[in-house]
């Protein structure tokens, strides 16, 4: 079946610890994107790639860092400089250019302590 | 500034009953509409999605909803709801040219038995 994964589920790992979250999928879409979800404050967008080699930051990057050199996968480390790096992230994907529907992953709980 | 605006954190109804889910968005131009719905600590799921043409949507699970132009307004509604509606409910806009969505802060909707 096609769609998105995410691994792991869970996630802990000591405060100044750099932790990078896995995202995979096998839609063959073009665009790809990390949102950080909080409670009551909905979905915030970190990074997100139109194509391979290419990402564009969003509205909350710092302390977040990407790479795209597959199309199929979109990897986000977490860094150290990250405040507040406790939170709940969803990867998703989506065809072609602008505003098709997003396809979301399962999402990892990340606790940083 | 471009915005999403779900009024109602929690939202409270009892099998059976109709439910009316509020968004509205503040956009430059008509952008692309979506909900979606998230169960505990899953991803999300598309539920419907206006592009163009007519106001009323359908969907899945049995979900339907508006679009108002003159009210800058896309409301979700469902006429019975089922236990298992129990969820959090997401309303975004995305611009057609454009990749990046903008998500309400999200509705949790509680069904009682």
């Amino acid at each position: 079946d096609g769609g998105i994964t995410q691994s792991p589920k869970y996630l802990f790992r000591k405060e100044g610890q750099n932790v990078t979250l896995s995202c995979e999928q096998n839609l063959n879409h073009d665009a790809m994107y990390w949102y950080r979800q909080d409670p009551g404050q909905g979905l915030r967008l970190i990074y997100y790639s139109q194509i391979v080699n290419d990402f564009q930051k969003g509205d909350i990057a710092e302390g977040y860092s990407v790479s795209r050199e597959k199309k199929e996968s979109f990897p986000l480390t977490v860094t150290s400089a990250q405040k507040n790096p406790t939170a709940f992230y969803l990867c998703a994907s989506s065809q072609g250019q602008g505003a098709g529907e997003q396809y979301f992953g399962p999402g990892t709980r990340l606790t940083v302590t | 500034a471009q915005s999403v605006t779900q009024p109602d954190i929690h939202i409270t109804v009892s099998e059976g009953a109709s439910l009316e889910l509020r968004c509205n968005y503040s956009y430059g131009a008509t952008p692309y509409l979506f909900w979606y719905v998230q169960s505990p600590g899953q991803g999300l799921q598309l539920l419907l999605k206006y592009f163009s043409g007519d106001t009323l949507v359908q969907g899945i699970k049995g979900f339907e909803a508006e679009f108002k132009r003159s009210q800058s307004s896309f409301n979700l509604r469902k006429p019975s709801v089922h236990w298992s509606d129990a969820a959090e409910y997401f309303c975004a806009v995305a611009h057609p040219e454009t990749y990046k969505y903008i998500f309400g802060t999200g509705t949790r909707l509680k069904v009682l038995a």
